[in-house]
């Protein structure tokens, strides 16, 4: 099992530009979220999905939008790009929700 | 939303020996779960250690144990025989029973001197 995996792993935008990231899971977990973690300010919720077809807000969502087509992706999207959006962020999926596991991170910079 | 604060942005402890790191949240909810993840240099978040509020005894997993205060609302992590394996930055985070979302603190950063 590759467990959870993200798409790219590093990215460099400019302002105003548009990207998808794409989180994969081959777990069959039904809960997926989307994190960013800044320095100082620990891992903040931007988005989440309880299942095939849903998503929900989290504590920081403007500017973000997901999808949640398939059951094991779950699409993080950016329509406009904005500087305050460089950030490392991370994907986590549960089953049980006695815990997470996350991808390895994806490293985003916007100038 | 909950608040979960870690009052040490650094610590560091000399190899083998003893540290604790700190955790307080604040919520209104009776059951809970709290966590324990560790994220070294790699930035892979692993989860250390989970302790189920409705459980008095605390959690144990190897070298690391949990201090569960549930009426101080408090939750420390000792990890005993420190390795350098262990210098990550750990993260504190809570989730209600009947919630989806996870909380997470700021984070400490934990230094293990040889």
């Amino acid at each position: 099992n590759a467990g959870v995996t993200q798409t790219p792993k590093f990215r460099v935008l400019k302002t105003g530009q548009s990207m998808t990231l794409l989180c994969a899971q081959d777990m069959n977990h039904e809960y997926m979220y989307w994190y960013r973690q800044d320095p100082g300010m620990g891992l903040r919720l931007i988005h989440y999905s309880v299942g095939e077809g849903t998503t929900a807000k989290g504590e920081v969502p403007d500017g973000y939008n997901v999808s949640r087509l398939k059951k094991q992706n779950f699409l993080l999207g950016l329509e406009s790009a904005a500087p305050s959006q460089t950030s490392v962020y991370f994907c986590a999926s549960s089953y049980s929700l006695r815990e997470q596991f996350f991808g390895p991170g994806t490293r985003l910079t916007v100038l | 939303a909950q608040t979960v604060t870690q009052s040490q942005p650094e610590m560091s402890v000399q190899e083998a020996e003893t540290v604790t790191l700190s955790c307080t949240y604040d919520t209104s909810e009776s059951d809970y779960y709290l966590f324990w993840y560790k994220q070294p240099p790699s930035r892979q978040m692993i989860l250390v250690i989970r302790q189920e509020a409705y459980k008095q005894q605390n959690a144990t997993e190897n070298r690391f144990s949990v201090n569960f205060q549930k009426a101080a609302k408090s939750f420390s992590l000792k990890i005993s025989d420190s390795q350098l394996g262990d210098a990550a930055m750990y993260f504190c985070a809570y989730r209600s029973l009947t919630g989806n979302q996870f909380y997470f603190g700021t984070g400490t950063s934990l230094t293990v001197i040889p």
